[in-house]
């Protein structure tokens, strides 16, 4: 049972573009919603989170937004770097278990 | 990495023998975790320890055990009760409770032929 549904599997964009990643999840008992990035032969690392309490969360480059009433949530990229390929995992937490629920990944490649 | 060592890097095994993976930490976390890596399957959490001489299943401890003895050490043993045991492996660490960031190791990637 897939709790958190994130896609594209993977993506491929120009550098200066836009990267989106988006997840949907079903448990309304979520309540905090992180996203990790994955270097080959690394382990993920907390990138930026957000709570439902708000909408946006920007980092630097890195923003999350959130829509509450559609149970989904995006991962925004500006202005794409070669640096930035990787994988990402969305994430939520919460529900009977309270335990970490990650999405599949995606792997963005951004070509130079 | 940021404080966790996982051993071996690289593992490979004949079907039906055991193997431990190591992870240690000097962070002084009092949580750490086993989570399997498979590609296009993300992360899933096999057991996990929010304090020494306890620890929990997660959602696929079927063919794993783990043992924390130690705040600084939780090793996890792939049995040969585990069907598909090629995977990645990463361990992680936190101060405890699930909303404190997860720091993970380099991962330990375990084939067997």
């Amino acid at each position: 049972q897939q709790q958190v549904k994130q896609s594209p599997q993977s993506l491929i964009v120009q550098k200066g573009g836009i990267s989106i990643i988006n997840c949907a999840y079903e448990n309304t008992a979520f309540d905090y919603f992180p996203w990790y990035q994955q270097f080959p032969g690394k382990g993920p690392a907390l990138l930026i989170a957000i709570r439902p309490d708000v909408s946006e969360k920007k980092e630097g480059r890195f923003t999350i937004s959130f829509n509450k009433s559609a149970k989904q949530f995006s991962l925004h990229i500006m202005d794409s770097q070669p640096g930035d390929s990787a994988t990402y995992f969305c994430a939520a937490l919460g529900g009977s278990n309270y335990k970490l629920t990650f999405g599949k990944g995606t792997l963005l490649t951004v070509n130079p | 990495d940021g404080g966790i060592t996982q051993s071996p890097k690289y593992l490979f095994r004949k079907e039906g023998q055991n193997v431990t993976l190591s992870c240690e930490q000097n962070l002084n976390h009092d949580a750490m975790y086993w989570y399997r890596q498979d590609p296009g399957q993300g992360l899933r959490l096999i057991y996990y320890s929010q304090i020494v001489n306890d620890f929990q299943k997660g959602d696929i401890a079927e063919g794993y055990s783990v043992s924390r003895e130690k705040k600084e050490s939780f090793p996890l043993t792939v049995t040969s009760a585990q069907k598909n045991p090629t995977a990645f492996y990463l361990c992680a660490t936190n101060l405890g409770g699930w909303t404190n960031v997860l720091t993970f190791g380099a991962g330990s990637r375990l084939t067997v032929l």
